[in-house]
């Protein structure tokens, strides 16, 4: 089985500053992880992905996470926060085949101080 | 646009009845998966199905059931609703062999009185 953990319900930066949303994974085998963006009343969008390879994944809207086996971590990252970054961030972990489908964490809202 | 769509988009029913809940999945998938999104929380996981066949199910009861159809569009049914039933549910699908990329609808809203 496996897990997510984001912490922090709420996260506030000012516009142009580092937006940092933290994500902690537990997996019995290797894992795949997402991060998806939701805005309000809308439906989950992808940002990345992470399966293999190189560590380092870059995304949609300037944002990018590394993935950390040793620290069983995958943290979201964007170098200047943007006004229209305000929504709500879910980090998924899932494993190859997905019969379990996506274990999502409980998401961290994300707010934009102009 | 992810090419899922989901219908309807809002629905209000009372205790006990009964509701299906539709989804089309983008083309040339051939696995669908359903999540229920309670206010304020992550999804959680439904169902999944893959070529018609329910291929894994999270911790929900049988009241939650559902259908894949040849051309690979997707029914949740959700039997003697209860107030708990109300939430966002989301319908996503996937090509199995590529990679687990996930894409998810604009889901379909239920709420239970």
């Amino acid at each position: 089985a496996q897990s997510v953990t984001q912490l922090g319900s709420h996260v506030s930066v000012s516009e142009g500053a580092l937006v940092l949303l933290r994500c902690n994974y537990s997996s019995s085998v290797p894992p795949y992880l997402f991060w998806y963006v939701q805005y309000p009343n809308q439906g989950l969008q992808l940002l990345l992905k992470y399966t293999t390879g190189a560590t380092l994944v870059k995304g949609i809207n300037g944002f990018e996470a590394e993935f950390k086996k040793s620290e069983t971590s995958f943290h979201l990252t964007k170098p200047s926060a943007h006004m229209s970054d305000a929504a709500e961030y879910f980090c998924a972990v899932s494993v190859w085949g997905g019969a379990d489908g996506l274990t999502f964490g409980k998401g961290t809202h994300l707010i934009i101080q102009p | 646009e992810t090419g899922v769509t989901q219908s309807p988009t809002h629905l209000i029913k009372t205790r006990g009845q009964q509701v299906t809940l539709r989804c089309s999945s983008q083309s040339g998938h051939n696995t669908v998966s359903w999540y229920q999104q309670a206010l304020g929380q992550g999804p959680q996981f439904i169902f999944q199905y893959y070529r018609e066949e329910e291929n894994g199910r999270g911790n929900f009861p049988p009241r939650f059931s559902g259908l894949q159809f040849p051309n690979y569009s997707s029914e949740l049914n959700v039997n003697a609703l209860e107030l708990d039933d109300s939430a966002l549910y989301l319908c996503a699908s996937s090509l199995r062999e590529s990679g687990n990329t996930i894409y998810f609808g604009e889901g379909s809203w239920l709420t239970v009185v």
